[in-house]
């Protein structure tokens, strides 16, 4: 049982390029979340999938687009990078009526 | 145990003592509290939760307290370990939040000395 898993660990990017991070999850859960966590910072949320099929923006999802792919994947796309989206990226899911979230690894993106 | 902004509030303590870690929350309206516990370079790990109708709970070496009338929760670490070194976050949600969205503080580092 991996948990949630998260790739690339580590991205460098140019100002104006696309990436697609990418997130599984094996444990069945519904609900999947990204986050961006700045440094010194707790994390905020961009958005998240209450179920397959839906999305919903969180407090930062300006800059972003997401895809729920199936129940266990969760995708977090950048179509143009901005050096302010420099960041550590963390996907979570949970399993709903339960409340716990449960992270990733991580995904270290660096925008030049 | 707020954040302010880039500087991490930090708590040191001599390995075998007992930790309390402090987090202030601001929205009345929520019904479910959580901490995790994140090392350099990896995902924030799940340490504990209580819900709002609680006012304690208890794990392994671990205990939440959550004070409503003031809007304080706190994290004890009883018999510290240079392991439980990382910086700590809470987090809460707020009742009837469909998404269960959390919201984070901003962290305290924990340091343990041997």
């Amino acid at each position: 049982n991996a948990g949630v898993t998260q790739t690339p660990k580590f991205q460098v990017l140019k100002t104006g390029q696309s990436m697609t991070l990418q997130c599984a999850q094996d444990m069945n859960h519904n609900s999947m979340y990204w986050y961006r966590q700045d440094p010194g910072m707790g994390l905020r949320l961009i958005y998240y999938s209450a179920s397959e099929g839906t999305t919903d923006k969180g407090e930062v999802p300006n800059g972003y687009n997401v895809s729920r792919l199936n129940k266990r994947e969760f995708s977090l796309r950048l179509e143009s990078a901005a050096p302010s989206q420099t960041s550590v990226y963390f996907c979570a899911s949970r399993r709903r009526p339960l409340e716990t979230q449960y992270f990733g690894p991580g995904t270290r993106l660096l925008v030049l | 145990g707020e954040s302010v902004g880039l500087h991490l509030p930090t708590l040191s303590v001599q390995e075998g003592d007992n930790s309390i870690i402090n987090c202030a929350y601001s929205n009345s309206a929520s019904d479910y509290f959580i901490w995790y516990k994140q090392e350099s370079g990896k995902g924030p790990q799940f340490i504990i939760d209580i819900r709002s109708n609680m006012d304690k709970r208890q794990g392994q070496r671990v205990t939440v307290l959550l004070n409503k009338t003031v809007k304080h929760l706190s994290l004890q670490i009883a018999a510290t370990q240079p392991g439980d070194s990382a910086v700590y976050f809470c987090a809460e949600k707020e009742v009837g939040n469909a998404g269960n969205m959390l919201t984070f503080g901003g962290g305290t580092r924990l340091m343990v000395k041997p």
